[in-house]
């Protein structure tokens, strides 16, 4: 079975813009949660959603916004770009919050 | 704020030595987990730990989990080449501003293994 996937691999922005991160579950997963992974430190919880729900939400600005769909995959997406949004952007599912399996990431730079 | 604190930060030994990475935390958790993490993938889950003083284990990988559920240890006997990765622990059920899946990650530990 494919695991989590997550596009694109890799963006490069520039202040200011608008950026869209996708996320593909595992098959039959219905939760998926968003991390702001920063160089040097530990993944930051961003959302979780949960049967297209928002269950849960991290110390982020409201730049930051994210959505699930009917088939459960999932979209972040954050507007206004900052220097410090450059990151690696984690994706994980889960089945109802159990273990969570993440994926490759989004690395994003803001130029 | 951060609420899970490893250490050490680096650390750099040799094949065939042992090793402990702490997480440290004053939060209780009603879990924690350790991950391995390698440039370019995303974290994959090594062992959870669940009741306060539970001691788990995983080949040459043994994880402790604190009497009071607010830190944990992994040790390493014998470190093999393979064994180089970032390594997190994670608590789940803490204050990380989110919901009840929201995992709490540390910083990590940077885990170089020389041959």
């Amino acid at each position: 079975d494919a695991g989590v996937t997550q596009s694109p691999t890799h963006l490069i922005k520039t202040r200011g813009q608008h950026v869209t991160l996708r996320c593909s579950p595992i098959s039959g997963h219905k939760s998926v949660s968003w991390y702001q992974q920063v160089l040097g430190q530990g993944p930051q919880f961003i959302f979780q959603y949960y049967e297209k729900e928002e269950r849960g939400r991290g110390n982020f600005p409201d730049r930051f916004s994210a959505r699930q769909f009917p088939n459960y995959s999932s979209e972040l997406n954050v507007n206004a770009l900052l220097l410090g949004d450059s990151a690696l952007y984690l994706c994980a599912s889960s089945l109802a919050g159990l273990r969570q399996y993440f994926g490759p990431g989004t690395r994003l730079t803001v130029l | 704020t951060q609420l899970l604190e490893q250490s050490p930060q680096f650390l750099s030994i040799q094949e065939g030595e042992n090793l402990t990475v702490y997480c440290n935390s004053s939060s209780v958790f009603s879990s924690l987990q350790w991950y391995r993490q390698e440039p370019g993938e995303g974290p994959v889950l090594l062992v959870t730990v669940v009741t306060g003083g539970e001691v788990k284990k995983l080949k040459r990988l043994t994880f402790q989990f604190g009497d009071a559920r607010k830190d944990s240890s992994l040790h390493i006997t014998a470190a093999q080449p393979g064994d180089t990765g970032l390594y997190l622990c994670a608590g789940a059920g803490g204050n990380s501003g989110g919901g009840a899946d929201g995992l709490t990650f540390g910083k990590g530990t940077h885990l170089i293994i020389q041959p």
